[in-house]
C-alpha cells in the first residue's frame, strides 16, 4: 500500500526555537495534504490543507503565520511551528491524499517544546 | 473543527466478547472510515465504506455505512488483548479533495 513518511518522529526544542516538520510519500504523487494535532486523549484535528504549488487553506482558529506550510513538490509537504511555545507540545499527523482520494496516514510527530 | 459523535467513548471488556462502537453526523459524509491507534502512532485504516447501506468485514471487524449517510457502526467479535486500542471513526463530505473529520475516539481495553 501508499507510504507516508514523517520526520522527525520526536522533536523537543527551546521555546522560542522554530521546528520543521517533513511530511513524504514515498511511492504516490500526492497533489493535496493535511496537516493535523491531536492532544493527549484527544481526536485529530485538523489544521490546514495543503496544495502543491498553492497556499494552504488554514482551519479556522490555527494561525496561518506560526504554522507555516509549504507544499514545494508532489511527495513533499512541511509544516513549521515557528517560535513554538509549551502550548504547542502534541502530536502532529500529516495525511497525503492518493489515487482515487485515498487519505493514508503518516506515522506522526510528537512536537515536546520546553 | 467539526467532530463527529462517537460511542462510547471508552470500554472495558473481558477477552472474547463483543465489541460495539458507533458515530452519528448532523450532515452527510459519502465516505465512512474507521481506523486504529495505537499509542504513538498515526492512525491505521481498518475499514473503508462508500456506499449507503454497505457492509464491510475485514477479519474480526465488521463496519456498515447507515442508510440515511449519518451513522456507521464497527463490531469487533471475539475480542483479543492485541485489539487494545483508540479507535476512530472518520468522514468526508463530498468531494474527494476534501479533509476527514474525526470522531472522538473509544478507548478499548481487554482484560484477558
Amino acid at each position: 500500500g501508499a507510504v507516508v513518511s514523517q520526520h522527525p518522529s520526536r522533536v523537543i526544542c527551546k521555546s522560542g526555537t522554530s521546528v520543521k516538520i517533513e511530511c513524504r510519500s514515498l511511492d504516490f504523487q500526492a497533489t493535496t495534504m493535511f496537516w493535523y494535532r491531536q492532544f493527549p486523549k484527544q481526536s485529530l484535528m485538523l489544521m490546514a490543507t495543503s496544495n502543491e504549488g498553492s497556499k494552504a487553506t488554514y482551519e479556522q482558529g490555527v494561525e496561518k503565520d506560526k504554522f507555516l506550510i509549504n507544499h514545494a513538490s508532489l511527495t513533499l509537504s512541511t509544516l513549521t511551528v515557528t517560535s513554538a511555545h509549551p502550548e504547542d507540545s502534541s502530536f502532529y499527523i500529516c495525511s497525503a491524499r492518493g489515487l482515487a482520494g485515498k487519505k493514508f496516514f503518516g506515522p506522526g510527530t510528537r512536537l515536546t517544546v520546553l | 473543527g467539526q467532530q463527529l459523535n462517537q460511542s462510547p467513548q471508552s470500554m472495558f471488556i473481558q477477552e472474547g466478547e463483543d465489541v460495539s462502537m458507533n458515530c452519528t453526523s448532523s450532515s452527510i459524509f459519502n465516505t465512512w472510515l474507521w481506523y486504529k491507534q495505537d499509542p504513538g502512532e498515526g492512525p491505521v485504516l481498518l475499514i473503508a465504506l462508500y456506499k449507503a447501506g454497505e457492509l464491510t468485514s475485514n477479519g474480526r471487524l465488521t463496519a456498515q455505512f447507515g442508510i440515511t449517510r449519518k451513522d456507521s457502526f464497527l463490531n469487533i467479535s471475539a475480542s483479543i488483548p492485541s485489539d487494545v486500542g483508540i479507535y476512530f471513526c472518520a468522514g468526508q463530505a463530498n468531494q474527494a479533495g476534501t479533509a476527514l473529520i474525526f470522531g472522538k475516539g473509544t478507548t478499548l481495553s481487554v482484560s484477558s
